[in-house]
């Protein structure tokens, strides 16, 4: 079953423009996973927020965490057209020493140039 | 440092026919999982190795199956193709450290994409 859920589905947006992107998910978390893919091919690890964190910025992107909501929201600021990807948030569901991402179904982004 | 590797890239197979896809993971890293990605389902886990040995599974039947070499590489093998088997393979490798930490942090490859006729 789908842990996060991404919304929107899509969003499209033009150069410069920020873009926001939100998972929420059911289950209590140790950390949360923001994962980036373009089309057809393997996804990029973007950005991981624990738990205890709210908010975690790397580069352009900005991640907001809120446990008590169970949702996490993806900000990508001045958006570029090298930008346009599929972007899915990822949880971490442990069973003995062994740890698997349970991703949501993604927003799709489009950078219009 | 060399990423993880998915070969073959493409393939394309017939119903009831059997594959093996083959993943090599990133220098010292043990775990090896699995995924499979389809327009209807999403990214859905498939299994995930450590150490040679099957350390989690997911909902997929037992025509799913795989294994690790002492390298850490890992084979997935599907039996009996249907077409609902058509989709992207995904592999990730991490060091396989459980906990709150960034080593567990998953690298992909860049897949197989199998279609099934």
């Amino acid at each position: 079953s789908q842990q996060g859920e991404e919304d929107p589905q899509a969003l499209s947006i033009q150069e410069g423009e920020n873009a926001t992107m939100n998972c929420s998910y059911k289950t209590s978390i140790n950390n949360l996973q923001w994962y980036r893919q373009n089309s057809g091919r393997g996804l990029v690890h973007l950005i991981l927020i624990r738990s205890n964190e709210r908010e975690k910025h790397s580069g352009r992107l900005r991640v907001t965490l809120d446990t008590s909501k169970k949702s996490s929201s993806l900000l990508i600021t001045a958006s570029r057209a090298a930008d346009t990807a599929s972007y899915f948030c990822a949880t971490v569901q442990r069973q003995g020493g062994s740890e698997k991402l349970v991703f949501g179904k993604g927003t799709k982004l489009t950078v219009n140039p | 440092k060399a990423g993880v590797t998915q070969t073959p890239r493409y393939l394309i197979k017939t119903r009831g026919q059997q594959v093996t896809l083959s993943c090599s993971p990133i220098s010292g890293h043990r775990s090896v999982s699995w995924y499979q990605q389809t327009p209807g389902q999403g990214l859905q886990f498939l299994f995930e190795y450590f150490s040679e040995t099957q350390r989690n599974k997911g909902n997929f039947p037992g025509r799913f199956s795989g294994r690790q070499f002492s390298n850490s590489r890992s084979e997935m093998n599907v039996s009996t193709l249907e077409l609902g088997d058509s989709a992207l393979y995904l592999c990730a490798s991490s060091f396989g450290v459980s906990g709150n930490r960034a080593k567990n942090i998953q690298y992909f490859g860049a897949g197989t994409r199998l279609s099934v006729l």
